[in-house]
């Protein structure tokens, strides 16, 4: 049990437009759901907290109107990258949590690379 | 600002020897700690957590973990490592009462047969 998807998991697209990632939760309901990027040798960064029918928490530094986060059902999240540019190239990956409970189940990633 | 330390990123190693990997921590306050795996090609799995209790927690695949309070640390070890232990490891942190995740680096562990 436990399992959260991504789709896609990789996806290229061209500098100013907007790619939506989504995460799901497939077999429980996950009232909070986290996105963290992940730089090639370097580890997870946490880019936002979103709790089901709320606005996302964006860590310090993340900017909130280019990574839209939205987290409308208890088993669904999707990240929005708008008006990508190259330095968004990157590893997305996320995690979902059980209402209560301090363990994160983890997603396989999403490559997104932009040309 | 939470922030952990995992050092020596490479490891290498061979079959049946013994795997210990360093993870600091650098803030007060009671926290929740967790070594995560992730296998080549796959996502991050939780190898071990420790909440509370008996500082020494055993984990999924013979890992173990002792957290020491006075040292600000949780390392992993294994005793006998086998070629299917060939993964990135990385420690993680959370505040008690906050579920945001702080990572280290990861280590980087590759076992020969």
């Amino acid at each position: 049990g436990a399992v959260v998807s991504q789709h896609p998991s990789w996806v290229i697209c061209k500098s100013g437009t907007s790619v939506k990632i989504e995460c799901r939760s497939l077999d429980f309901q996950a009232t909070t759901m986290f996105w963290y990027r992940q730089f090639p040798k370097q580890s997870l960064m946490l880019m936002a907290t979103s709790n089901e029918g709320s606005k996302a928490t964006y860590e310090q530094g993340v900017e909130k109107d280019k990574f839209l986060i939205n987290h409308a059902s208890l088993t669904l999240s999707t990240l929005t990258v708008t008006s990508a540019h190259p330095e968004d190239s990157s590893f997305y990956i996320c995690s979902a949590a059980r209402q209560g409970f301090y363990e994160q189940y983890f997603g396989p990633g999403t490559r997104l690379t932009v040309t | 600002a939470q922030s952990v330390s995992q050092h020596n990123h490479h490891v290498i190693l061979s079959e049946a020897a013994s795997l210990e990997l360093g993870c600091n921590y650098s803030y007060g306050g009671t926290v929740n700690l967790f070594w995560y795996v992730q296998y080549p090609g796959q996502h991050l799995q939780l190898l071990l957590k420790y909440f509370s209790g008996d500082p020494l927690v055993k984990g999924i695949k013979g890992f173990e973990a002792e957290f020491i309070k006075s040292k600000f640390s949780f390392n992993l070890r294994k005793p006998s490592v086998q070629w299917s232990d060939t993964a990135e490891y990385f420690c993680a942190v959370t505040l008690y009462g906050n579920n945001r995740l702080a990572f280290g680096k990861g280590n980087q562990v590759v076992v020969i047969p």
